[in-house]
């Protein structure tokens, strides 16, 4: 079965540290997507990134970057010099190819509180 | 820019009344999801469709129903809401061709059942 863990469940810091969130992942296809979502305080889940289970490069966007190691089975995130406005909550999801598409299952979610 | 819209952004109903939350997407994906998202339960799949008439019960289908006549537009519907069907309602939408998967989101519905 496929499963998603995001162990942090919230996570507090001071603006301008850094902080990563932790998100592992089970499943048993050998092709299969990972992604992040933004969910800020307005209730509307933002897309941040998709990777493929083929494509193991971290990735960087501005203060934001990805960490993908399929040796463990982690795909973390972590935010550079946050910012308040990074204050959310944040979900991990893996999908995979079904009949009908996509199937995604999301990780319960860490809440980011970054205090002024 | 995929925009993904929900006809209410608040909603409250009383038990037993029908409910219809409406989902439009304007970027012609195939498919079309509705969550629910409660505390400590994270993201549950409702239903889904990856066609126009076409439907998939996904995790908690039980007292809900859909309708998609048009690729745009997908619509939940409660038959007779009860209470434990308060919650927050997310539509999502995504494109079946290559390079898709990625599920973009509408802004979310806060319905409330009395």
């Amino acid at each position: 079965a496929q499963k998603v863990t995001q162990a942090q469940t919230e996570i507090s810091v001071v603006e301008k540290e850094d902080v990563t969130l932790d998100c592992v992942y089970e499943t048993r296809d050998t092709t299969y997507y990972l992604f992040w979502y933004k969910q800020p305080p307005s209730g509307e889940l933002v897309f941040l990134i998709r990777r493929n289970s083929f494509d193991e490069q971290n990735e960087i966007s501005g203060r934001y970057s990805w960490n993908f190691q399929k040796s463990t089975s982690s795909f973390n995130f972590t935010i550079t010099a946050s910012q308040v406005v990074d204050s959310a909550v944040y979900f991990c999801a893996l999908s995979r190819r079904d009949n009908y598409g996509q199937n995604f299952v999301f990780g319960p979610g860490t809440r980011l509180s970054v205090l002024p | 820019d995929v925009k993904v819209t929900q006809s209410s952004r608040y909603l409250v109903k009383r038990t037993g009344e029908k409910v219809f939350l409406e989902c439009v997407q304007d970027m012609d994906h195939e498919n079309m999801f509705w969550y629910r998202q409660d505390p400590g339960l994270g993201l549950r799949l409702i239903y889904f469709s990856y066609d126009v008439k076409m439907k998939e019960k996904g995790d908690i289908p039980e007292g809900y129903s859909v309708s998609r006549e048009k690729k745009e537009r997908f619509s939940l519907i409660l038959e007779s809401a009860s209470t434990n069907q308060t919650s927050m309602y997310l539509c999502a939408s995504s494109s079946r061709l290559a390079g898709g998967d990625t599920q973009y989101f509408g802004p979310g519905t806060r319905l409330t059942v009395l």
